[in-house]
């Protein structure tokens, strides 16, 4: 199975702010990456697919980047409606699999 | 609009098998191009792929739970099943399906709210 590292797990930011996180894949997934966001109670919302392309209705505050094993998702300036966690995920090869999720919580 | 919706029990006992059905809204199971797929999530972790089935019928499982998973397609009633067999209490999720257009947006476009599902006798 292709693992999937993010980081940092957690992390404590004000509005206004711009925050990465990173995800690196245990080999080269060429860009068959994924980013989604998502609220306690409620199912992952797409956000970022094929590395980099915005998908439908997403702010344009959001941004993905990279290729081969590492990935970031940007944030250029956090909105309260932002604080959740985040999970990337590689379609690159079966079994699909997802990072441990990073949780962005105010300061 | 496309909206998929989760059903099935929300206790099974331990070593039971679980059936959950995912129901299609806006859109045929037989759509081409279509993979539908179930995942699961149990509480504070991240989100698990389990299985895919496609428009042609292809069927793919996770290696780790291959054995205990059957995923199909009742097309008269556009709805995706998924089987787990000899459930344990480590299956307490909640259990999500998605759809994933092939081409295009290459990822899990709509998700269903899901279904939770807690294994205890």
């Amino acid at each position: 199975d292709i693992q999937m590292t993010q980081s940092p797990s957690s992390l404590s930011a004000s509005v206004g702010d711009r925050i990465s996180i990173t995800c690196r894949a245990s080999q080269t997934i060429n860009s068959y990456l994924n980013w989604y966001q998502q609220k306690p109670g409620k199912a992952p919302n797409l956000l970022i697919y094929a590395a980099s392309s915005l998908h439908s209705g997403v702010p344009s505050r959001f941004s993905g980047s990279g290729s081969g094993t590492d990935f970031t998702l940007t944030i250029s300036s956090l909105q309260p409606e932002d604080f959740a966690t985040y999970y990337c995920q590689q379609n690159y090869d079966i079994p699909w699999t997802f990072g441990r999720g990073t949780k962005v919580e105010i300061k | 609009q496309v909206t998929l919706k989760e059903s099935g029990p929300a206790l099974v006992k331990p070593t039971q098998t679980l059936t959950l059905t995912c129901s299609f809204s806006g859109l045929s199971v037989s759509s081409t191009g279509l993979r539908a797929s179930w995942l699961r999530q149990p509480p504070g972790q991240a989100p698990e792929w389990l299985a895919r089935i496609d428009w042609d019928e292809d069927k793919f499982y996770s290696p780790s739970l291959r054995t205990r998973l059957t995923i199909s397609k009742d097309t008269s009633k556009n709805q995706v099943v998924l089987t787990m067999t000899n459930m344990d209490p480590v299956d307490t999720a909640t259990y999500y399906c998605a759809r994933m257009p092939v081409g295009g947006v290459n990822a899990f476009d709509i998700w269903g709210q899901g279904t939770v599902v807690t294994v205890s006798s």
